[in-house]
């Protein structure tokens, strides 16, 4: 099984500033990887598809970068409502998910 | 803009099944994939497994091969999960997600609202 490791589990910081997320597969997931955004009671959201790809209505503040192993989500510019806890996916070998980081102000 | 609409929250005994539905609106449900992710209390996301309706294509997670069910009825553009022998550890959010099949498996996009399965004696 691909296990994904997110990193920081925890990220403090304040509006208007920027957010990099790390999320490292233990062995090469090529580009298929997701990430999510999730808030409270809610269901997690597409953000970004095949390491890079914005989905529909994501915001341009939101960008995917990396290859193989490792991925970087980021957060240009943060927004009040973009504090919530973001996943990472891969589907190159089934289907598993990262443990989460929470982004909070 | 398609909707994903799970059925509504279940208490079940331990031992027992529960089925849980999805149905799909706004939007194409046979040709693309549809699977099941669940969410325990303050944890994180694991697929479970899921389906592909055109084709009747199951694929199941290892850890619930043995207890779990995934069908889609194209009628009426429902995705269908059972899950037997429960224990207090199924406890859980789950969640259909729908998603485009592509030559390296499903690219999932579209989640219902979730169903709230609460396993107790």
């Amino acid at each position: 099984e691909i296990v994904l490791t997110q990193s920081p589990a925890t990220l403090s910081l304040s509006p208007g500033e920027r957010a990099t997320l790390s999320c490292r597969a233990s062995q090469s997931v090529s580009s298929y990887l997701a990430w999510y955004q999730q808030k409270p009671g809610q269901a997690p959201r597409l953000l970004i598809y095949d390491a890079s790809n914005r989905a529909t209505g994501i915001p341009a503040r939101f960008s995917g970068g990396g290859s193989g192993t490792d991925f970087t989500l980021t957060i240009s510019s943060l927004e009040p409502e973009d504090f919530a806890v973001y996943y990472c996916q891969q589907r190159s070998d089934s289907y598993t998910f990262g443990q989460g980081t929470k982004l909070e102000i | 803009q398609v909707q994903l609409v799970q059925s509504g929250a279940e208490v079940k005994k331990p031992g027992s099944s529960v089925k849980v539905s999805c149905k799909v609106s706004g939007g194409s449900f046979s040709n693309y994939g549809m699977n099941w992710v669940r969410q325990a209390p303050g944890q994180g996301l694991e697929w479970m497994g899921g389906i592909i309706p055109i084709y009747g294509a199951t694929n199941y997670a290892q850890k619930f091969q043995a207890r779990l069910t995934v069908a889609a009825d194209e009628s009426t553009s429902t995705a269908l999960m059972e899950l037997n022998s429960l224990r207090s550890e199924d406890t859980a959010m789950y969640y259909c997600v729908r998603g485009v099949v592509t030559t390296r498996g499903i690219r999932f996009d579209s989640w219902g609202q979730g169903t709230l399965v609460t396993v107790s004696s």
